[in-house]
C-alpha cells in the first residue's frame, strides 16, 4: 500500500496565484484531513471530510477550499495565495472516528512570495 | 481552554542515553492521548495511544505513561539511537469528529 500520497512536495507561488495540493489514499479510509504546520506551532486543521461528497471547515479554513468527489482523493485549493499561507501542508486519513490513529502524507512545503 | 503543552521544546542527548519527554494537557473530557514521531521532512507517524485506563505502554524502546489525575503523559526513550532524532508530538482529541489538539512537539537530536 502506498498510504497517503501528496503532491507536489515543494512549491513556490507568487502572491495572488492559485494552486491545488493533491492528496490521495489507497486504504479506503472514510475520513480525510488537511492540516498546516507552521514553525513552532502545533498542526492546525484546515478542512476535513467524513466521506465522499461531505466536507467541513476546521480551525483555519479561510483562503482554502476542498472537494471530495471520491473516497480516494481530497484536493486542497488555494485561491489568491498570500504570504500567510506559507507553511507545510499535511494530508491525513483514518478509517473512521473510532480509529484514532491518523496516517499522514509526507507533506507539501509551500512558499508564497 | 483545551490545551496540550509539551516540554522541553528541544533536547540534545548522546547516543545510548535515555530521555523523557513530557506532555501536559487540560483537555476535558479526556478519552485518550497519542504520541507521534515526526522525522524531518516527513509526516507524523503514530508511536502509541494511551487510553484513560492505561498507565504504561511500551513499544520497543519507547515507553509511554499516563497519569489521568494530574493530566500528564511522558514518553521515555531508552538507549537512544541516531534514528530517534525527530520531533515527538502529543495529541489529544477534544470531542467532535475533528477536534484533535496537537502539541507543538519536542525536537530531539541524538548525537554520536
Amino acid at each position: 500500500n502506498a498510504g497517503v500520497t501528496q503532491t507536489p512536495k515543494f512549491r513556490i507561488l507568487k502572491i495572488g496565484q492559485s494552486m491545488t495540493l493533491q492528496c490521495a489514499q489507497d486504504m479506503n479510509h472514510n475520513y480525510m484531513y488537511w492540516y498546516r504546520q507552521d514553525p513552532g506551532m502545533g498542526l492546525k486543521l484546515i478542512y476535513y471530510s467524513v466521506g465522499a461528497g461531505i466536507t467541513d471547515k476546521g480551525e483555519v479554513p479561510n483562503g482554502y477550499n476542498v472537494s471530495r468527489s471520491t473516497t480516494e482523493d481530497f484536493p486542497l485549493r488555494l485561491e489568491l495565495a498570500a504570504p500567510s499561507q506559507t507553511s507545510v501542508y499535511f494530508c491525513a486519513s483514518r478509517l473512521d472516528r473510532t480509529k484514532d490513529g491518523y496516517t499522514f502524507g509526507s507533506g507539501t512545503r509551500l512558499t508564497v512570495v | 481552554k483545551n490545551q496540550v503543552e509539551q516540554s522541553p521544546q528541544s533536547l540534545i542527548i548522546l547516543e545510548g542515553k535515555n530521555c523523557t519527554l513530557q506532555c501536559n494537557y487540560t483537555v476535558s473530557p479526556f478519552s485518550n492521548l497519542r504520541w507521534y514521531k515526526q522525522d524531518t521532512g516527513r509526516g507524523p507517524v503514530s508511536l502509541t495511544i494511551m487510553t484513560f485506563s492505561e498507565n504504561t505502554k511500551s513499544n520497543g524502546r519507547y515507553t509511554a505513561t499516563l497519569d489521568a489525575d494530574t493530566k500528564q503523559s511522558s514518553l521515555h526513550i531508552t538507549a537512544s539511537q541516531l534514528s530517534d532524532s525527530a520531533s515527538y508530538i502529543c495529541v489529544v482529541p477534544s470531542g467532535g469528529t475533528y477536534k484533535y489538539i496537537f502539541g507543538t512537539g519536542t525536537r530531539l537530536k541524538v548525537l554520536a
